[in-house]
């Protein structure tokens, strides 16, 4: 299958401060990417979507000023999670896809802690 | 009534067995449907993927889909310790993002 990098792995970071997530599609143009958040034991919960060159697209009840997303070119976005607290800890996701009708891919994850 | 319905287990089985795993729907327009299986703290690795109904198979892995009943299955044959995981189900119509199940978790005893 396509290959969805996404960095880092995990971060842990003091409160207040931004932290930046990074998504590539390796070997694919992802017209279409989507980020995630999932608490333990819980399935996906979409943020957002983003479109290469438009806005992202939020999901009702995200913070588009908290979470900032950047899809600037077809191989790669990025979540900016500002002004971190501990409740934003979590697992965040992203995924790819070069089509609405095509395959959906998923990043590695990262585990994000806010101290 | 959710969307998609998946019931999270847990489910363990022997090594060996096969394990059989499923979710309802309510949309009838969904048309694209997807099998995840997702280890611990890692991103969804995409399974199976079929679109409409009928049956798909890969492997040790059958996917499933009855369109009438609105009900998907994923079937493990010869279970190994290996396929433990959360299963997640997925669907779609054309061209919407995927509608997710809760996701189930399976362990696969030796």
């Amino acid at each position: 299958g396509a290959v969805v990098s996404q960095h880092p792995s995990w971060v842990i970071c003091k409160s207040g401060t931004s932290v930046k997530i990074e998504c590539r599609s390796l070997d694919f143009q992802a017209t279409t990417m989507f980020w995630y958040r999932q608490f333990p034991k819980q399935s996906l919960m979409l943020m957002a979507t983003s479109n290469e060159g438009s806005k992202a697209t939020y999901e009702q009840g995200v913070e588009k000023d908290k979470f900032l997303i950047n899809h600037a070119s077809l191989t790669l976005s990025t979540l900016t999670v500002t002004s971190a607290h501990p409740e934003d800890s979590s697992f965040y996701i992203c995924s790819a896809t070069a089509s609405v009708n095509e395959k959906l891919f998923f990043g590695s994850g990262t585990q994000l802690s806010v101290l | 009534q959710k969307e998609v319905e998946q019931d999270p287990g847990p489910l363990s089985v022997p090594e060996g067995a096969i394990v059989s795993l499923n979710c309802t729907y309510s949309n009838s327009a969904f048309q694209y449907f997807m099998w995840y299986r997702q280890y611990s703290r890692k991103g969804p690795e995409l399974l199976m993927y079929t679109y409409s109904s009928g049956n798909k198979e890969d492997g040790r892995f059958t996917a499933q889909v009855d369109k009438s009943s609105k009900y998907i299955s994923l079937f493990i044959r010869d279970s190994q310790p290996s396929d433990s995981a959360t299963y997640l189900c997925a669907m779609r119509t054309g061209n919407t993002p995927l509608v997710f199940g809760k996701g189930t978790r399976l362990s696969v005893i030796a």
